[in-house]
């Protein structure tokens, strides 16, 4: 059972572009974390918001928490090739005992 | 602090036999996770460790799977006559109970391919 939900599940952009990544659920989440994942390693964290309606700004990354704590973004101004990769959002259970991986959105930033 | 470290990085076995991966935490952290990851999916839950105790199992982890966390500390998962799709990225992670910033940190994973 996939709880999160991903959208776009694929992004091909020029470089210097924006774009924005949402994570959707039904389900309350005590928090949400946001990972980049490159071929054959292990997750990367990038961000934890807690607090409904929470943004987070990570140099040219933005990270919103929904004010239901439902559902989040990841906005990228002026995306660069280094961004690319597999963006992944993560919500952890209200009993804090799990987490739940979206579908993932893999996206290649062309030079 | 050298992150979360995991053995082999990659495995090559036929179908049948066993194979056993390790996950050494960071030190500190005292809640350990294994989740499963096949090619362009998100990470799916396996089974996950506070200390040495095994709190939560996920249904995808058969009779044929196994996870050991004997002092707190490393753990070991065991695949059972090992069946072709199980072949998947193994990735262990951990965490430090900080309340609602519990905030997991991933190794690099374990590559396993079943011939």
């Amino acid at each position: 059972t996939q709880l999160l939900e991903q959208s776009p599940q694929f992004l091909s952009i020029q470089e210097g572009e924006n774009l924005t990544v949402y994570c959707n659920s039904s389900s309350v989440f005590s928090s949400l974390q946001w990972y980049r994942q490159e071929p054959g390693e292990g997750p990367v964290l990038l961000v934890t918001v807690v607090t409904g309606g929470e943004v987070k700004k990570l140099k040219r990354l933005t990270f919103q928490f929904g004010d239901a704590r439902k559902d989040s973004s990841l906005h990228i101004t002026a995306a660069q090739p280094g961004d690319t990769g597999l963006y992944l959002c993560a919500g952890a259970a209200n009993t804090g005992n799990q987490f739940y991986f979206g579908t993932g959105t893999s996206l290649t930033v062309i030079p | 602090d050298t992150g979360v470290s995991q053995d082999p990085r990659h495995k090559i076995t036929k179908r049948g036999q066993n194979v056993t991966f390790r996950c050494d935490p960071i030190s500190e952290h005292n809640r350990l996770y294994w989740y499963r990851q096949t090619l362009g999916q998100g990470p799916e839950f396996l089974t996950y460790f506070q200390n040495e105790a095994q709190l939560e199992k996920s249904r995808l982890l058969s009779d044929r799977f196994s996870a050991e966390r004997p002092k707190g500390s490393f753990s070991t998962l065991e695949i059972q006559r090992t069946e072709q799709g199980d072949s998947a990225m193994y990735l262990c992670a951990s965490s430090r109970t900080s309340g609602r910033r519990d905030t997991q940190y991933f190794g690099p994973g374990t590559r396993l391919t079943v011939l």
